[in-house]
Order: structure tokens, then sequence, then C-alpha cells
């Protein structure tokens, strides 16, 4: 059972800024944001995680709000190959289970 | 982080023929995860898979249609038993990726998957 909501779909620009919302209105105190990719035809691939605190890195930046109930993650310049469906995911931290339950996500498509 | 190898990458199968997928890591690691993901959908957990220990399976997944295996810590296998067309999937093997963070934290490293069609 996911613990996220997202919109099915979305789209943007190539070269703007794509601002992905997610929903996670009953996430616990000890549960992390991560986000994941997966573009047609590959594995899942990590974007960026989060408890609490804004994150940056190489690809993204993730946004999370005060009250932690909601997030969004930014890919600051986006491009073709950013088309593929995005999931935000919660997970507890407690104990090494690092189980995943992923949801429907969200189908980015970037338009030239 | 983690180079994950598959094993098929793809495959064809008859119904009522079994399909071992074996799942290959470049370094040592706990756990192991399989998932499966059916046409147009999202992913769904399998089992996990400890070294020295039997796997644990999610709800609605058993070991005598799915076994697994765990030699060692960078080698799994998953067997898909008796195919039926409702099997046809993409099936992922994921691992941690602790260069990412610490064991209560750290994400998933996922291969390319091996897709199965059976007919």
């Amino acid at each position: 059972d996911a613990k996220t909501t997202q919109p099915p779909s979305m789209d943007c620009a190539e070269g703007r800024a794509a601002n992905l919302p997610c929903n996670h209105s009953t996430i616990s105190g000890n549960e992390y944001v991560y986000w994941y990719r997966q573009i047609h035809s590959q594995g899942p691939q990590y974007i960026i995680h989060g408890l609490k605190n804004n994150e940056t890195n190489e690809m993204a930046s993730l946004i999370i709000t005060e009250d932690r109930k909601s997030s969004t993650l930014i890919l600051p310049h986006a491009t073709l190959r950013d088309t593929a469906v995005y999931y935000c995911i919660v997970k507890p931290s407690a104990g090494a289970n690092s189980k995943l339950t992923f949801g429907k996500g969200i189908t980015l498509s970037v338009r030239p | 982080s983690a180079v994950i190898s598959q094993k098929p990458s793809r495959d064809i199968c008859q119904r009522g023929t079994s399909l071992t997928i074996q799942c290959q890591v470049d370094s040592q690691v706990t756990m192991m995860f399989w998932y499966r993901q059916q046409p147009g959908q999202s992913l769904t957990l399998i089992a996990t898979a400890n070294q020295g220990s039997e796997a644990t399976y999610e709800s609605g997944f058993v070991i005598d249609k799915f076994p697994i295996s765990r030699p060692n810590l960078t080698f799994s296998t998953l067997t898909v038993s008796n195919l039926s067309p409702e099997d046809s999937s993409i099936y992922l093997c994921s691992v941690e990726d602790l260069d990412r963070g610490t064991s209560y934290n750290s994400p998933l490293h996922f291969g390319n998957g091996t897709r199965l069609t059976v007919t």
C-alpha cells in the first residue's frame, strides 16, 4: 500500500525546470522520502532522498515542506532524456529493512 | 554504486515450464530484493533474500511458485515455476546502495530486469 499520492502525469518544456509534486500526509517521523525514476525498458534509477531538510545532488533537488506532508522533486533543466515515470516513496528507517513500496508514479513528458 | 547483472535479459517460455533468473552483484551485499513489474504496472516486491537464511516472501507470493536461492553475498536466483501467461512480467533484482547512505536509509540499486513472456 503506497503511502504517497502523485498526479498521473505532467509535461514540461525542454530546458525548463520540472517540478514534480508528491503528497505523503501520513508520513511518520522516522520515514524518509525517496524519489526514483524509470525510463522505458530500464530498471528504476535512484534520484534522491531526504528526511526533513531540503536536499540537492547532481541530478535534482528535493524540497520537503516543514510539516513533511508533501515534497517536490525539481529537475532544474529538463531534457528529453528525463522523460520517465517518477516514483515518490516513503520508507521507514527503523531496522535494516530497505523494503520499498512503489505506487503508480507520475509520468513526466519533456517536450522539445 | 554496485553493478548488477541479470541473466537472461529476456526469454520466451512455454506454459508449464520454469525459468530461473540469475542476479550477480559486483560487491558483497547483505540483502537482495526481487521485484515483479507486470505490463503497464508499477513494481511489486516478491521477496527479500538474505544470505544463509530462507527468503522472506510478501503477501501473495509463495516459495513453491517463486523459489529463491542465495548461496553467497554476491549472487541470487529467482525461479518462476509452472509458468502461465499471467507470469509474463519484468523481474528485477535490487540491492542496497551503501555508498549513498547507511543501512537504515540507503536507497536501492536496480538491475535492468528480465523480461519474461509466457506463451
